[in-house]
């Protein structure tokens, strides 16, 4: 059975640095997601991606977060200077067509990370 | 807006049935979802429901009343497996993000 692959799965890294999390989605998918959850907290949006642009995101999207789907399979997320409360774990998902019957995102297994 | 809202946690014993209630309020309808989430891994699909009433597949069951922006997950036979976050979570729009609740973490006991 297709399924979304996230790399890696768990990333530590300092305050200030970069980090890129990688997602392949389910191939024949349209939209992508970037979801994050906070340990014990509930799962929140990020940004959606289709047709190669962003569709939507969130609040917590700024100016520090990008995606990006730089060929045909990989679906990347980039925080370019990394805070303490980036500490979460992020969860890709994809969507065949989104509004038909039967729908539902597919979410990857999720990276977490850990920002010192 | 949106705002869903799950009890935050319940109890029950192995081989009996629970019901974990969600209650929506949305700007526009587009279905509702039931996840399951086991801790430290990701959400699994277990239920879609756009029309009112009983969905049914297999020992779990879902439920919407679309004109009281409610829906209900039932567990039946309960496993010690089913221990486990239910997440509940609805389309903001046609093609987009899904909200989440704040989850029901379900305890099993034997």
């Amino acid at each position: 059975e297709p399924e979304v692959t996230q790399t890696p799965s768990h990333q530590v890294t300092q305050m200030g640095q970069e980090v890129i999390l990688r997602c392949v989605p389910i191939s024949n998918h349209l939209y992508f997601y970037w979801y994050r959850q906070i340990l014990g907290q509930k799962v929140e949006f990020l940004v959606s991606f289709y047709n190669n642009e962003i569709s939507e995101k969130s609040e917590i999207f700024d100016d520090q977060f990008s995606v990006e789907r730089p060929d045909g399979s990989n679906f990347t997320l980039k925080i370019r200077s990394t805070k303490l409360e980036d500490s979460a774990m992020y969860f890709c998902a994809s969507e065949p067509v989104p509004g038909t019957s039967g729908r539902e995102q597919y979410f990857g297994p999720g990276t977490r990370l850990t920002v010192t | 807006g949106q705002n869903i809202d799950q009890p935050t946690e319940m109890t029950a014993t192995e081989g009996a049935i629970v019901q974990i209630n969600c209650t929506y309020q949305t700007s526009g309808f587009n279905g509702l979802f039931w996840y399951q989430q086991h801790a430290g891994e990701a959400p699994t699909f277990l239920s879609y429901n756009v029309l009112d009433g009983l969905e049914e597949k297999g020992r779990f069951s879902s439920f919407l009343s679309r004109s009281k922006g409610y829906s209900y997950l039932l567990l039946k036979e309960l496993q010690m497996k089913d221990s486990a976050s239910y997440l509940c979570a609805a389309p903001y729009n046609q093609g987009g993000k899904l909200i989440f609740g704040q989850g029901t973490e379900l305890s099993v006991k034997p």
